[in-house]
């Protein structure tokens, strides 16, 4: 199993460009999730799914878009891209139990972005 | 509102020493609490998970935690460090029922020869 394999793993933008960062997960898993990692700041969640054509915003959300049309995928997409959305991007992903919920997840390696 | 301290961006010990990551929690439900380690360029991989059942966790590479209501702690132990336990660690809470993950700031842990 590959389980989380995001593309690509790096990336140079200019300021106003665009571009969608692909995660697949090979896990059948319900949950996705997108965060970024800056320094010193952890990880905070930019956008997550529910389900197979659901998305819902998440902490950091503004400057990004999602989309979940197949359950294997989450797409995170950049419409203008700006300096302050250099960052490493994880994307994760998660399952449910009937004991526990939602359980731990399973992260990708990470799309390290650089804005110029 | 859920949300996680870890005290100490960076801790340093020698090899052998005992390794302690600090991390308190807040949270207004019965928390699930977890620790990640992330090595340079790398993902995250979960170290160990607290579910409301056992209140100390084993987790892997010899890594524990235990689960401390009364101090809203969940802090991190290795009795004997080794070099390849040099990696960032973060301790995270679920923040809802959809699975979010809410993480502190990590912790970097250095191990000197």
């Amino acid at each position: 199993n590959a389980g989380v394999t995001q593309t690509p793993k790096f990336r140079v933008l200019k300021t106003g460009q665009s571009m969608t960062l692909l995660c697949a997960q090979d896990m059948n898993h319900e949950y996705m999730y997108w965060y970024r990692q800056d320094p010193g700041m952890g990880l905070r969640l930019i956008h997550y799914s529910v389900g197979e054509g659901t998305t819902a915003k998440g902490e950091v959300p503004d400057g990004y878009n999602v989309s979940r049309l197949k359950k294997q995928n989450f797409l995170l997409g950049l419409e203008s891209a700006a300096p302050s959305q250099t960052s490493v991007y994880f994307c994760a992903s998660s399952y449910s139990n009937l004991r526990q919920g939602v359980t731990e997840a399973f992260f990708g390696q990470g799309t390290r972005l650089t804005v110029v | 509102a859920q949300s996680v301290t870890q005290l100490g961006s960076h801790v340093s010990v020698s090899e052998g020493a005992l390794v302690l990551l600090r991390c308190n929690y807040s949270s207004s439900v019965p928390p699930y609490l977890f620790w990640y380690v992330q090595y340079p360029n790398q993902g995250l991989q979960l170290l160990l998970k607290y579910t409301s059942a056992a209140t100390l966790v084993k987790g892997i590479n010899g890594f524990e935690a235990e689960f401390k209501k009364s101090e809203t702690s969940f802090h991190l132990t290795k009795p004997s460090a080794h070099m390849s336990d040099a990696a960032e660690y973060f301790c995270a809470v679920r923040g809802g029922s959809q699975g979010n993950l809410i993480f502190g700031k990590g912790t970097k842990l250095s191990v000197k020869p």
